[in-house]
């Protein structure tokens, strides 16, 4: 079973720049979730789907992030403009369900830096 | 809001010495509880669970026990190995909730040396 595609794995910007991630779930999996990882600290989750509709976006700053899962598949987050703050891991998650008992399996992350 | 609390690395031990890395957490409901792992370049990995208190997770020789009277679910292993060298990271669900997202410690960085 092919696990969560993430793209690209590496990204290097300069502040007020835009940039876009890319992340694939596991097939059949209903539930995605966006994660921010800041060095140094646990992942903290910025946006959570289910199928194509918005669960949890209370942490996204909405004034320049953004993320759509258009068809219930793939999903974008992208960030316009990016500030030196936004330098992290960002990580793709999926789930079969919304749960506790549903397992998230995580992909291995876009590491963003800003300068 | 809830928080999960794990001691701060990093933990450096030796080939087959006991490992606990220390881990608490507040919530206002009955959440499930995580210790997910973190290998150098990947991404992270579900190591071991519990859905209710007294549940013991194992995985790999790891252990850990929801104390709901204590509040917390510390790791262990009796015996690490080289290649246990990675970032354990303790994590709380709110298993009744709206969404089920998980909220993370700060992670721990063991190393272990040959």
């Amino acid at each position: 079973e092919a696990g969560v595609a993430q793209s690209p794995r590496y990204k290097i910007i300069e502040k007020r720049q835009s940039v876009a991630f890319w992340c694939n779930p596991i097939s059949g999996h209903a539930t995605l979730y966006w994660y921010q990882q800041i060095l140094g600290q646990g992942p903290k989750l910025l946006i959570q789907f289910q199928n194509n509709g918005v669960v949890d976006d209370s942490q996204l700053p909405k004034d320049r992030f953004s993320a759509e899962r258009l068809k219930g598949v793939d999903s974008t987050l992208k960030i316009q403009p990016a500030k030196l703050e936004d330098s992290a891991v960002y990580l793709c998650a999926s789930s079969l369900k919304q749960g506790g008992e549903y397992e998230q399996y995580f992909g291995p992350g876009t590491r963003l830096t800003v300068t | 809001g809830d928080s999960v609390t794990q001691m701060e690395g990093p933990v450096t031990l030796s080939e087959e010495a006991f490992l606990t890395i220390n881990c608490t957490y507040t919530a206002t409901g009955y959440p499930s509880l995580f210790w997910y792992v973190q290998y150098p370049g990947e991404g992270l990995q579900l190591l071991l669970k519990a859905t209710k208190a007294d549940d013991k997770g194992s995985n790999k020789g790891f252990e850990a026990t929801y104390r709901k009277e204590t509040t917390s679910f510390h790791l262990e292993k009796g015996s690490v190995q080289v290649s246990d060298s990675a970032v354990y990271f303790c994590a709380l669900s709110d298993y009744g909730g709206a969404t089920n997202k998980l909220i993370f410690g700060t992670g721990t960085l063991l190393a272990v040396q040959p």
